[in-house]
């Protein structure tokens, strides 16, 4: 199975900064890459599909990039209600996988 | 506004058979991808399973032959059955609904229902 390794673990930022969180693929995956964000007690919300697209709803500050094996989800100013879980998911390969989160705090 | 209900047991004893039901409103089941995702206690997220509208289905791997996905159409809900539950499927099991044309994206979900494994 494709094992996606995400990077920090956590992130510690102020308010008004910018974030940037990573996700390496064990294998190619192209652009078939998501990203979640998930607040305690709540299920996860789609951000991200197809590496760069938003989901319905979501803000223009939350953007990603990236192909292959690397990818980037960037936050570019933080709100106060951004600061969450967050997880890549890939869709290339059965079974799909999650990485393991990066946590965004509160510096 | 699409919603999903997840609805459970509970508590479940080892050996025994984990039964959860998802009751979808604000659409139809049909036409969509659907999935259930599971959670453990303060770890990451698995795709346990997906069915298609046509009745296509696949399960992890890693829960073998004891994972079934069902759809109900005149009941708008769909459902997971797993079998021979251990400590190990102790989770916040989600309900989730992707898109018509992708598998593989959790677009909307379920509040998701805790399932705790234990005699």
């Amino acid at each position: 199975e494709i094992v996606l390794t995400q990077s920090p673990a956590t992130l510690s930022l102020s308010p008004g900064e910018r974030a940037t969180l990573s996700c390496r693929a064990s294998q190619s995956i192209g652009g078939d890459l998501a990203w979640y964000q998930q607040k305690p007690g709540q299920a996860p919300r789609l951000l991200i599909f197809d590496a760069s697209n938003r989901a319905t709803g979501i803000p223009a500050r939350f953007s990603g990039s990236g192909s292959g094996t690397d990818f980037t989800l960037t936050i570019s100013t933080l709100e106060p209600e951004d600061f969450a879980l967050y997880y890549c998911q890939q869709r290339r390969l059965w079974p799909w996988t999650f990485g393991l989160g990066t946590k965004v705090d509160i510096k | 506004q699409v919603q999903l209900q997840e609805s459970g047991p509970g508590l479940v004893k080892p050996s025994e058979t984990l039964s959860l039901t998802c009751t979808v409103s604000g659409g139809s089941i049909s036409s969509f991808y659907w999935s259930w995702i599971r959670q453990p206690p303060g770890k990451g997220l698995e795709w346990v399973a997906y069915s298609s509208n046509s009745g296509s289905t696949n399960y992890n791997p890693s829960l073998k032959s004891r994972v079934t996905i069902s759809l109900d159409t005149s009941k708008n809900q769909l459902s997971l059955k797993v079998t021979f539950v251990t400590a190990a499927d102790t989770a916040v099991y989600y309900c989730a609904r992707g898109t018509a044309a992708v598998a593989g994206l959790a677009v909307y979900w379920g509040q998701g229902t805790p399932v705790t494994v234990s005699s």
